[in-house]
This record gives structure tokens, C-alpha cells and sequence, in this order.
């Protein structure tokens, strides 16, 4: 059974359009992630969140946004596509979160999602 | 300077070799140290945790943390070529979470 999976395993799209990359997890973790992995392969954290707190990397455009309909999910949607965008983002989730800061507890990620804008 | 720092290789060495990836690190503040394997067109996945200095072995796979140095290795004994990837150290515990290093892309050469 994959521990956590990503749709679609690839997208190409035109610049300016919105999409949604979707995650799933289904080890009953409590905390998930989005990162960022550009073309030297430095891998960035977006996004993370949990039903109580989200926390969003500063320079993450506001073109992005997560969206958690329930504890095993947090799609990601992005609004008006650039080039720059451009990578792929991967899905990660961890069991625990500390209140009042980033418990750094093991995180599992996907296989990625990789995004062309043209 | 950024916090987590690792030579992005690629690092190329011959089968059955004993293999030394290492990342430094600036914030006293972290705790814990992983690393990751990530092979092409994959997702990371852990292959080592520890959270306190001095060594952790697993098979193949010995982590290291030098705390007082901020410096974290990676030893691969008996090298194969199926270990050809890029190894990520993730450092964690400073108000940000995990903090990746750029990661170090490793070939062994049959």
C-alpha cells in the first residue's frame, strides 16, 4: 500500500492557467506538508499544516494555496501559473505536531508531482 | 550563511568502497538529524534518524553527529551500485522545522 501518493504524477500546462496537485496519506499522521524541489534539486518546504495550524513559508507566492477537505488530505492549488513554477513539489506528512512550533518528527514523502508550465 | 550545507557532489566512486557524505550546520538549535535517499524522478525517503551525538548504524548505513562541530556524516560501507542516488541530510529543531541540505548526488561506479 503506498503511505503517500500524489495525483497527477505529471502535469503540463500553459502559463496563466490554475491547477491542483492532490495528496493523500494513509498513515493516519496528523501533519502534512508541501515542498518544492527546483532544477538543482534544493528541496524548500511550502506549506505545512495540521486541523490547527497552518504555516506558510514567507516566499511562497499567495498564487498558492493549501486546501485539507480532511486529516489524510492537503491538495495543492495554485492560481495563474508561471514559468518559474515550474518543478516538482512533493507531499510529505509526520505523526506528530508540537503546539507552538515545527515538531520535527519523521515526514514520509511522495513520488512527486512534476510540473511543466509552458 | 545558510544553515545546512552540503556538498552537492556528484561524488563517484568504484563498487565495495566505503562512501563519507557530510553536511554542516550553523544553528545550535537543532536536534535532530536525518538523511534522506532520493533516486531520480522519486520522493526522499528516511533512511537514517538520530537526535544525539556520536554513532548510529543501520546494515550498511553508520550516521554520525559531531555536535560541538555542527557536522553530520553518512558512511555507506561495501558501496553498490544500487546506492547511486542523492543523499539528503535534513536537520530539524530550529523554529522552521526541517531544513534540507541541497543534497549530495552519488555514483558508484560498477
Amino acid at each position: 500500500d503506498t503511505a503517500v501518493s500524489q495525483t497527477p504524477k505529471y502535469l503540463v500546462t500553459q502559463m496563466g492557467n490554475d491547477k491542483s496537485i492532490k495528496c493523500e496519506q494513509n498513515l493516519g499522521h496528523d501533519t502534512m506538508y508541501w515542498y518544492k524541489q527546483d532544477s538543482k534539486k534544493f528541496l524548500k518546504i511550502m506549506f505545512s499544516y495540521n486541523n490547527k495550524e497552518l504555516i506558510i513559508n514567507e516566499t511562497v507566492p499567495n498564487r498558492f494555496s493549501p486546501k485539507s477537505p480532511d486529516k489524510a488530505h492537503l491538495n495543492l492549488h495554485i492560481n495563474s501559473l508561471e514559468l518559474g513554477d515550474s518543478a516538482v513539489y512533493f507531499c510529505a506528512s509526520s505523526q506528530e505536531w508540537a503546539s507552538g512550533s515545527l515538531h520535527t518528527d519523521t515526514q514520509y514523502f511522495g513520488p512527486g508531482t512534476r510540473l511543466t508550465v509552458l | 550563511q545558510k544553515e545546512v550545507e552540503q556538498d552537492p557532489g556528484p561524488l563517484s566512486v568504484p563498487e565495495g568502497a566505503i562512501v563519507s557524505l557530510n553536511c554542516t550546520y550553523s544553528n545550535s538549535a537543532f536536534q535532530y538529524f536525518m538523511w534522506y535517499r532520493q533516486y531520480s524522478r522519486k520522493g526522499p525517503e528516511l533512511l537514517m534518524y538520530t537526535y544525539s551525538s556520536g554513532n548510529k548504524e543501520d546494515g550498511r548505513f553508520t550516521a554520525q553527529v559531531d555536535k560541538s562541530s555542527k557536522y553530520i556524516s553518512l558512511f555507506i560501507r561495501d558501496s553498490q551500485p544500487s546506492d547511486s542516488a542523492t543523499y539528503l541530510c535534513a536537520i530539524g529543531g530550529g523554529a522552521d522545522g526541517l531544513t534540507f541540505g541541497k543534497g549530495t548526488h552519488l555514483i558508484i561506479q560498477p
